[in-house]
């Protein structure tokens, strides 16, 4: 979890309310990802960004928008939240240039929606 | 969309024994990656392949890229408890590119 940091660790809404987690990383990545993780089914990409200014879509966006601040900052917002966006929320940013693949995790931001 | 088909989705080993867990794709990769997730934490990039055919070893860890570009396998020897966790696999068309996660091959060890 090198210097990737996500806020908050925990959080529980009710549904119907938003909420922006936030993600940060100090180590001059270029991509940053958003991933959700549900028991069994793996870490599924919900929104990308290959560098500063751009985003794109992964595999379930639906519910879900997202920020590049800039190049450090990539945040995820719920605009109204949903009892199925219960889930655990990682972010992970990936150096693009150079021979070696670099890429770290966050600790995880653990969603509860009543 | 791509899938990944990742397998066994468990496994029960006692230590010392050697593991083998491999990774099936719908479309073409051109980069794999294998990591491992601890309980409560982020997943960790343990191996990164770039060519068809490549193997790379990181200490007791072994992946390969399947020749066709569309499988890699995991090799882990002489398994300890600390191997204890979840690995994924992971595959990327592009290095600017989305990156898609096989559902996971949990490992436990017994005693």
């Amino acid at each position: 979890n090198a210097g990737v940091t996500q806020t908050p660790k925990f959080q529980v809404l009710k549904t119907g309310q938003s909420m922006t987690l936030q993600c940060a990383q100090d180590m001059n990545h270029n991509s940053m990802y958003w991933y959700r993780q549900d028991p069994g089914m793996g870490l599924r990409l919900i929104y990308y960004s290959a560098s500063e200014g751009t985003t794109d879509k992964g595999e379930v966006p639906n519910g879900y928008n997202v920020s590049r601040l800039n190049k450090r900052e990539f945040s995820l917002r719920l605009e109204s939240a949903a009892p199925s966006q219960t889930s655990v929320y990682f972010c992970a940013s990936n150096l693009l240039a150079g021979p070696s693949y670099e890429q770290y995790f966050g600790p995880g931001t653990r969603l509860t929606v009543t | 969309g791509q899938q990944l088909n990742q397998s066994p989705q468990s496994m029960f080993i006692q230590e010392g024994e050697d593991v083998s867990m491999n990774c099936t794709s719908s479309s073409i990769f051109n980069t794999w990656l294998w990591y491992k997730q601890d309980p409560g934490e982020g997943p960790v990039l343990l191996i990164a392949l770039y060519k068809a055919g490549e193997l790379t070893s990181n200490g007791r860890l072994t992946a390969q890229f399947g020749i066709t570009r569309k499988d890699s396998f995991l090799n882990i020897s002489a398994s300890i408890p600390s191997d204890v966790g979840i690995y994924f696999c992971a595959g990327q068309e592009n290095r600017d590119d989305k990156i898609i996660f096989g559902k996971g091959t949990r490992l436990h060890i017994l005693p």
